[in-house]
């Protein structure tokens, strides 16, 4: 069955510092895999997709993540935080039928 | 840009009531969806659509129901509202194709019942 889980419930950093929010997957074929970004009280913005080619995926807000097949893992990474980014981050499989699984979210808090 | 609009930010009902919640979406997509979010447990979908008059359930549809008469439009209803359906309730829609395309989602509507 497939499935998303971002271990990480809350983390927090201080601002300027360099964030990493895990994520693995649970899916029998080539994954769909999506990061979304969530402001208190609003929807969902994608940040970033991964389909196919190469692993290493740039998205909005300075935002990559990396495929890796092996660990089944899409984690999310950004060099140097800003206070703005706090917020909720979930991950999310495409699978066949366009339904989406996601995680059940990090919520980021940052330092100043 | 795609947009994805619901028609109200905060419902607040009384347990029994009929309650309508409205998505639109202008970008001529396919697919729709309805997902509750509550804490702790993520995103849950309750019910997708990929054409109009088309729907298949999802995870959680007890209690709902939906109606798409029109490509741009997909309604959640709750029949008879009860107090364990206060949540954020969230409206999507994506592209249909030979893979799968992201989904773009509304600002949500915080629904309470009472």
């Amino acid at each position: 069955a497939q499935s998303v889980t971002q271990p990480d419930i809350h983390i927090t950093v201080s601002e300027g510092a360099s964030l990493e929010l895990r994520c693995n997957y649970s899916y029998g074929a080539t994954p769909y895999l999506f990061w979304y970004v969530q402001s208190p009280g609003q929807g969902l913005q994608l940040l970033l997709k991964y389909f196919s080619g190469d692993t290493l995926v740039q998205g909005i807000k300075g935002f990559e993540a990396e495929f890796k097949r092996s660990q089944s893992s899409f984690n999310l990474r950004k060099p140097s935080v800003h206070w703005s980014d706090a917020a909720e981050y979930l991950c999310a499989v495409g699978a066949y039928g366009n339904q989406f699984y996601f995680g059940t979210g990090t919520s980021l808090t940052v330092i100043p | 840009d795609v947009k994805v609009t619901q028609s109200s930010r905060y419902l607040v009902k009384r347990t029994g009531e009929k309650v309508f919640l409205e998505c639109v979406q202008d970008m001529d997509h396919e697919n729709m969806f309805w997902y509750r979010q509550d804490p702790g447990l993520g995103l849950r979908l309750i019910y997708f659509s990929y054409d109009v008059k088309m729907k298949e359930k999802g995870d959680i549809p007890e209690g709902y129901s939906v109606s798409r008469e029109k490509k741009e439009r997909f309604s959640l209803i709750l029949e008879s509202a009860s107090t364990n359906q206060t949540s954020m309730y969230l409206c999507a829609s994506s592209l249909s194709g030979t893979r799968t395309y992201e989904q773009y989602f509304g600002p949500g509507t915080r629904l309470t019942v009472t």
